[in-house]
């Protein structure tokens, strides 16, 4: 069963604009990592934040983590065009990785 | 480069005939998977392996099989395809290492099967 679950299933913005990825999950976990896909490529890893973080930056990516809610949440800001793509969380308990079903980003220019 | 490559990328099938996909990583990680993508499903996963010689079922067994004799290699094997399995497959390796330091998994190109 699927354990992070990626809110909305899709997202379309201007070039410029800032968006925001949601996702929540059931059980707890060691770490949470978001990553990307271009259309019927494999998936790229962007981030990892760990269960102990609150926060993490890389770039124009912002990740946060609430595990008292069991949801994190995917910045990027200024999006460009190249940004379009499928993003998905993944959650790691410890011996697999677990994924939801992702949110198609469209970036428009 | 570090890499996973996963072959063939593309293979049609016809239903019953046994089939292999290949995947190896040359960064000498502990962890590989084999996951499915399925249109509004996302990736479930099939079989990982924390090791070699040790494998454990995932979400999406049946039907499927696996080995991990050596460490650089986790082939998917399909003894008896069924049009069900016709998808989207990619093969991803990680080691604790790289989990510790916050790089995550590696992925595959992919492999997209049909069974007819």
């Amino acid at each position: 069963s699927q354990q992070g679950e990626e809110d909305p299933q899709a997202l379309s913005i201007q070039e410029g604009e800032n968006a925001t990825m949601n996702c929540s999950y059931k059980t707890s976990i060691n770490n949470l990592q978001w990553y990307r896909q271009n259309s019927g490529r494999g998936l790229v890893h962007l981030i990892l934040i760990r269960s102990n973080e609150r926060e993490k930056h890389s770039g124009r990516l912002r990740v946060t983590l609430d595990t008292s809610k069991k949801s994190s949440s995917l910045l990027i800001t200024a999006s460009r065009a190249a940004d379009t793509a499928s993003y998905f969380c993944a959650t790691d308990a410890g011996g697999d990785m677990r994924f939801g079903a992702g949110t198609r980003l469209t970036v428009k220019p | 480069e570090a890499q996973v490559t996963q072959n063939p990328r593309y293979l049609i099938t016809v239903t019953g005939k046994k089939l292999t996909v290949t995947c190896s990583q040359n960064m000498n990680h502990e962890y590989m998977s084999w996951y499915r993508q399925d249109p509004g499903l996302g990736l479930r996963q099939i079989y990982y392996s924390m090791n070699v010689e040790v494998t454990d079922k995932g979400d999406v067994p049946e039907g499927y099989k696996v080995s991990r004799k050596e460490k650089r290699n986790f082939p998917l094997i399909l003894e008896s395809p069924s049009p069900n399995q016709t998808s989207l497959y990619f093969c991803a390796s990680s080691s604790s290492g790289q989990m510790a330091s916050g790089y995550g998994y590696t992925f595959g190109s992919g492999t997209r099967l049909t069974v007819v």
